[in-house]
């Protein structure tokens, strides 16, 4: 399964609401998608699993949703801290792939 | 607290071989699915290899089957993935993951740097 994230790159400001898409080549079960961030230099850390839930500690500024091909990862108010990329996943079939990730930065 | 410490990442030669470690502590290992994940310098991630919690299913990205073996030793609490006819494209920070009970990656360590070449 290809999964095709869009835009590569998101410009944005302090304030305003993202809008992250991942678009899957065949259908996903919505139990097995998940959302990653991932800034400069550290580890991925897991966001959102199965489409729509927020992982721990997570803020309910993030939220998910989606089935079937299509799915989305919202930044309802950006704060500084969620400038990074990210990355959404499927774990319905292996392999386990990987889309190709957005970059959200400061405009 | 869940740890997970990845070793083993060397530069070695084109053809070469080489077995990453990952030592994890902080969660009973023996019941959860295991992966690995790589990263190249620069570009996205990608899927690797999964364990299951036994050891008994394994699975690989096609770019790496038939070069790479994963493996796990639940009394050590530590997974292995070794690593042999190395390529160039191989070269990226290697991650060890653990699979929540849905599959998802819920903790990963901070990777080990692998770099083939000449």
């Amino acid at each position: 399964i290809v999964l095709t994230q869009s835009p590569g790159i998101l410009s944005l400001s302090p304030g305003e609401r993202a809008t992250l898409s991942c678009r899957a080549s065949q259908s996903v079960s919505s139990r097995y998608l998940a959302w990653y961030q991932q800034k400069p230099g550290q580890a991925p850390r897991l966001l959102i699993y199965g489409a729509s839930n927020r992982a721990t500690g997570i803020p309910d500024r993030f939220s998910a949703s989606g089935s079937g091909t299509d799915f989305t990862l919202t930044v309802s108010r950006l704060e500084p801290e969620d400038f990074a990329v990210y990355y959404c996943q499927q774990y319905d079939s292996s392999p386990y792939s990987f889309g190709q990730g957005t970059k959200l930065e400061i405009k | 607290e869940v740890q997970l410490v990845e070793s083993g990442g060397v530069v070695v030669q084109p053809g070469g071989s080489l077995t990453l470690s990952c030592a994890a502590s902080g969660f009973n290992f023996d019941v959860y699915n295991m992966h690995w994940v790589r990263q190249a310098p620069g570009k996205g991630l990608e899927w690797v290899s999964h364990i299951r919690w036994d050891g008994g299913s394994t699975d690989y990205a096609d770019s790496v089957k038939g070069r790479f073996t994963i493996s796990r030793d639940n009394r050590e609490n530590s997974l292995y993935l070794q690593m042999s006819s190395l390529r160039r494209e191989d070269s990226a920070l290697y991650y060890c993951a653990k699979a929540a009970w849905g599959g998802d990656l819920d903790h990963w360590g901070q990777g080990t740097l692998v770099t083939v070449s000449s």
